[in-house]
């Protein structure tokens, strides 16, 4: 199975600054299959993006995805109060579906 | 409203079985592969499993730290996946979820998830 690193494991940033997580596949992810997820504590995860760069529904577009291969960035233009939380990557080219361990973004 | 809901979660004993319920509204939920997911207390997610619609012809795939433990099901008439999980250890502890993609294997509707607890 295809395994997802992320990085960092936490990032302390400010309101208003520029977020870039990374995550990394052990094998390249077929077709860009790769989204993205922010969960808040206590909630069920929220897709964010798909296809590597795609938003989904109703997602602002401070919210980017990017890359290919083995690997791909979700890039957080402008934080904003609500944007801290976690953050997975999932890929979804080969089975079975695996997600990343996370990236936590915080208030600095 | 389009929204999944998961219930029948609690505290089992070890070696014990429950079923979880996934409750569908709003779509039409015979078209759709069902998926379940955990996340354990303070970890990451983990898919468990998941059905096909039966015009894919309903089969089921599970994770391998499942198999053979866990069984999903559909009934398209009530609009409701469940999951069967026997044998249950101490591991599996976690908020269980279930999820449903609209075009691929990405998921863009979530319920709020069941706690299951196993322990003595």
């Amino acid at each position: 199975e295809i395994v997802l690193t992320q990085s960092p494991g936490t990032l302390s940033l400010s309101p208003g600054e520029r977020a870039t997580l990374s995550c990394r596949a052990s094998q390249s992810v077929s077709s860009s299959y790769l989204a993205w997820y922010q969960q808040k504590p206590g909630q069920a995860p929220r897709l964010l993006i798909y296809g590597a760069s795609s938003r989904a529904t109703g997602i602002p577009d401070r919210f980017s995805g990017s890359g290919s291969g083995t690997d791909f960035t979700l890039t957080i233009s402008r934080l904003e109060p609500e944007d801290f939380a976690v953050y997975y990557c999932q890929q979804y080219g080969s089975s079975p579906v695996t997600f990343g361990q996370g990236t936590k973004l915080e208030i600095k | 409203e389009v929204q999944l809901v998961e219930s029948g979660g609690g505290l089992v004993k070890p070696g014990r079985s429950l079923r979880l319920s996934c409750t569908a509204s709003g779509f039409t939920f015979g078209d759709y592969a069902m998926s379940w997911f955990r996340q354990a207390p303070g970890k990451g997610l983990e898919w468990v499993g998941f059905i096909r619609s039966k015009a894919y012809g309903g089969t089921t795939e599970y994770a391998a730290s499942v198999k053979g433990r866990f069984t999903i099901s559909r009934d398209d008439s009530k609009s409701i996946a469940y999951l069967q999980m026997n044998s249950l250890k101490t591991e599996d502890t976690a908020v269980y979820y279930c999820a449903v993609g609209g075009g691929s294997w990405y998921f863009d509707l979530w319920g709020r998830g069941t706690l299951v607890t196993v322990s003595s």
